[in-house]
């Protein structure tokens, strides 16, 4: 696709239950990020992948959190025993390049945890 | 630690206004400052990105100002229509060895009445 796409456009799950979220870059871009968007707040940085360097998990908020990337294509991230306040939009970014580079989003993953 | 902080929180203006929108942050070691806009349940689109070294780019009705050493960016809009009325937010890429995440401010929402 000409576009950075993510699946689900929305998840609702029950509090405990673990959750997967994809990404799929635009084919050829190197990194790729994931954020969080809590209703009414800015975006939170959660992790960065490029190319095949380790990732920065900095932003990561507990270790219920995990994300994965194959090679330059698509990112899954992870969240264990889900909890209410892990219910945001979660937006990933995929950029040509690391440093310097445009971001181009996708639409978002909205997740409800009841 | 980097803070990027965009006033006024909301702006309503009439058709056919030019507006400006702030952002100022906090240490001016940047790489770059991006402009995107996003609309309800949508994802981000760039507008604009400066680099460090420039003062300004401009696309259509849209420029932007980078002002380094103040810590400021504003974001001008030509003659408003009412399809401009989103969230738009500004975002700087810390000049920090291993940071590759975006610090993004809360936004301004902004709308353009016909």
């Amino acid at each position: 696709g000409a576009g950075v796409s993510q699946s689900p456009s929305n998840k609702v799950t029950e509090k405990g239950k673990d959750v997967e979220l994809r990404c799929d870059p635009i084919s050829g871009h190197t990194a790729l990020y994931w954020y969080r968007q809590r209703l009414g707040q800015g975006l939170e940085f959660l992790i960065y992948f490029q190319g095949n360097s380790a990732p920065d998990k900095s932003g990561l908020p507990s270790d219920r959190f995990s994300a994965e990337r194959t090679g330059e294509s698509v990112s899954t991230l992870t969240i264990q025993r889900t909890q209410q306040e892990d219910s945001a939009v979660y937006l990933c970014a995929s950029s040509p390049r690391g440093e310097g580079g445009v971001l181009f989003f996708g639409e978002g993953s909205r997740l409800t945890v009841l | 630690k980097q803070e990027v902080t965009q006033i006024p929180a909301a702006l309503s203006v009439p058709e056919g206004e030019n507006l400006v929108l702030n952002c100022s942050f906090t240490d001016s070691a940047i790489y770059n400052l991006q402009w995107f806009r996003q609309d309800p349940g949508k994802g981000l689109t760039s507008l604009l990105l400066i680099q460090s070294s420039q003062r300004e780019q401009t696309s259509g009705r849209l420029n932007a100002s980078l002002d380094k050493s103040s810590g400021r960016s504003t974001l001008y809009i030509a003659a408003s229509q009412p399809g401009d009325s989103a969230t738009y937010l500004c975002a700087v890429r810390p000049r920090i060895q291993g940071a590759q995440k975006l610090v993004f401010g809360q936004g301004t929402r902004l709308t353009i009445n016909p």
